[in-house]
């Protein structure tokens, strides 16, 4: 099994783009997640999902937007992205339990 | 609100050294109680759990004891090696609501031969 996986591993943008970030797990877990995580400041949850078809905005939402159209995937958007977002972005997974982390994806935004 | 306190870091130590990283929390309600390992470049792994008051979680030498009355789940080993070099969060979650993570800053672990 894959587990969790993220999709870039690395991206550069430049202040105002828009780009997605994919997260997929192959667990079948109902509940998935999104985080940054910044020197000096741990992870912070971004958004949520406790299911298909539903989100929900955790410590940090501002300036993203999530959509959990399969049970598999939890996708991450940034519409107008600005330097404050460069980060590392974690994705993890659970069934209600131990949440299972991505590899992660680090961002620039410049 | 619900937070996790950890020891800053680094911590530098030398190859089977007594470590001791402290961790404290406040909740509403009875948490369950987290440590993940997170190593170079790669995302956070589950190093050992607690879910209840008095549980020990273990796990690869480590340990730690959920203590309700001194709201703490400090994470020990009795002798480090090069290879436990890594970042340690700390973590709690409160059933319902998602079951969403607080986590501690992290404490970046050194091991030195």
């Amino acid at each position: 099994n894959a587990g969790v996986t993220q999709t870039p591993k690395f991206r550069v943008l430049k202040t105002g783009q828009s780009m997605t970030l994919l997260c997929a797990q192959d667990m079948n877990h109902e509940y998935m997640y999104w985080y940054r995580q910044d020197p000096g400041m741990g992870l912070r949850l971004i958004h949520y999902s406790v299911g298909e078809g539903t989100t929900a905005k955790g410590e940090v939402p501002d300036g993203y937007n999530v959509s959990r159209l399969k049970k598999q995937n939890f996708l991450l958007g940034l519409e107008s992205a600005a330097p404050s977002q460069t980060s590392v972005y974690f994705c993890a997974s659970s069934d209600g339990g131990t949440q299972y982390f991505g590899p992660g994806t680090r961002l620039l935004v410049l | 609100g619900n937070s996790v306190t950890q020891m800053e870091g680094p911590v530098t130590l030398s190859e089977e050294a007594f470590l001791t990283i402290n961790c404290t929390y406040t909740a509403t309600g009875y948490p369950s109680l987290f440590w993940y390992v997170q190593y170079p470049g790669e995302g956070l792994q589950l190093l050992l759990k607690a879910t209840k008051a008095d549980d020990k979680g273990s796990n690869k030498g480590f340990e730690a004891t959920y203590r309700k009355e001194t709201t703490s789940f400090h994470l020990e080993k009795g002798s480090v090696q090069v290879s436990d070099s890594a970042v340690y969060f700390c973590a709690l979650t409160l059933t319902g609501g998602g079951n969403k993570l607080t986590f501690g800053t992290g404490t970046q672990l050194k091991v030195e031969l």
